[in-house]
């Protein structure tokens, strides 16, 4: 089953404005991890998350992850048009885990 | 630095023709190894990793095999073609040793059409 669901699958907000997406997963994690791809491009990892982490940030990024309810949040602060791409969570289940699984992701569209 | 490289970029090939798509990877040494397929609009579903030389985990049975006859190369392939494997195929790499802590690097991508 896939680990790592977002959501909204689309977002669609103005210039300046915060986007937040979600992403919920099943099974305990080591780690939580963020990319965002540009249309037909590869994926570029933007944050991670270790699960004994609560909230990180990196320059307007700032990634939340609750345990408790197996769910991570991604905020784009003051968002830019440049800032238009898929974004996805992927899971590392545990030390012995070599794979990453990602979810279906979510479209950000900022328009000008 | 370390770098991905990944070709071709597009690829239109007829069904029940032959596939192999190569990635590989410089600056760095015994890295793990991925492939993934993504469906239009649809995330990444893992094909293939590979944690060392000639050892290949499959993760879903289907019509490719992989194949890692270098430590920093990694090739997918196909002997016949399916329309169904039309998609955006993208190879990726972590650091080695089981470093869970690590970030996948990944290449641009291969948009595979099946005609």
């Amino acid at each position: 089953s896939q680990q790592g669901e977002e959501d909204p699958q689309a977002l669609s907000i103005q210039e300046g404005e915060n986007a937040t997406m979600n992403c919920s997963y099943k099974t305990s994690i080591n780690n939580l991890q963020w990319y965002r791809q540009n249309s037909g491009r590869g994926l570029v990892h933007l944050i991670l998350i270790r699960s004994n982490e609560r909230e990180k940030h990196s320059g307007r990024l700032r990634v939340t992850l609750d345990t408790s309810k197996k769910s991570s949040s991604l905020l784009i602060t003051a968002s830019r048009a440049a800032d238009t791409a898929s974004y996805f969570c992927a899971k590392a289940l545990s030390s012995n885990d070599y794979k990453l699984s990602f979810g279906a992701g979510t479209t950000v569209t900022v328009r000008a | 630095s370390q770098t991905i490289h990944q070709w071709p970029a597009t690829l239109v090939q007829p069904v029940g023709s032959p596939l192999s798509l190569e990635c590989t990877v410089e600056g760095t040494s015994n890295p793990n190894l991925y492939w993934y397929r993504q469906a239009a609009g649809r995330g990444l579903q893992l094909l293939f990793y590979s944690v060392g030389i000639g050892q290949i985990s499959s993760e879903v049975p289907q019509n490719l095999s992989a194949s890692r006859p270098q430590d920093r190369q990694f090739i997918l392939s196909s002997k016949k073609l399916l329309l169904s494997d039309s998609g955006f195929y993208l190879c990726a790499w972590r650091h080695p040793g089981g470093r869970v802590n690590t970030e996948a690097f990944f290449g641009q991508g291969t948009r595979l059409t099946v005609v």
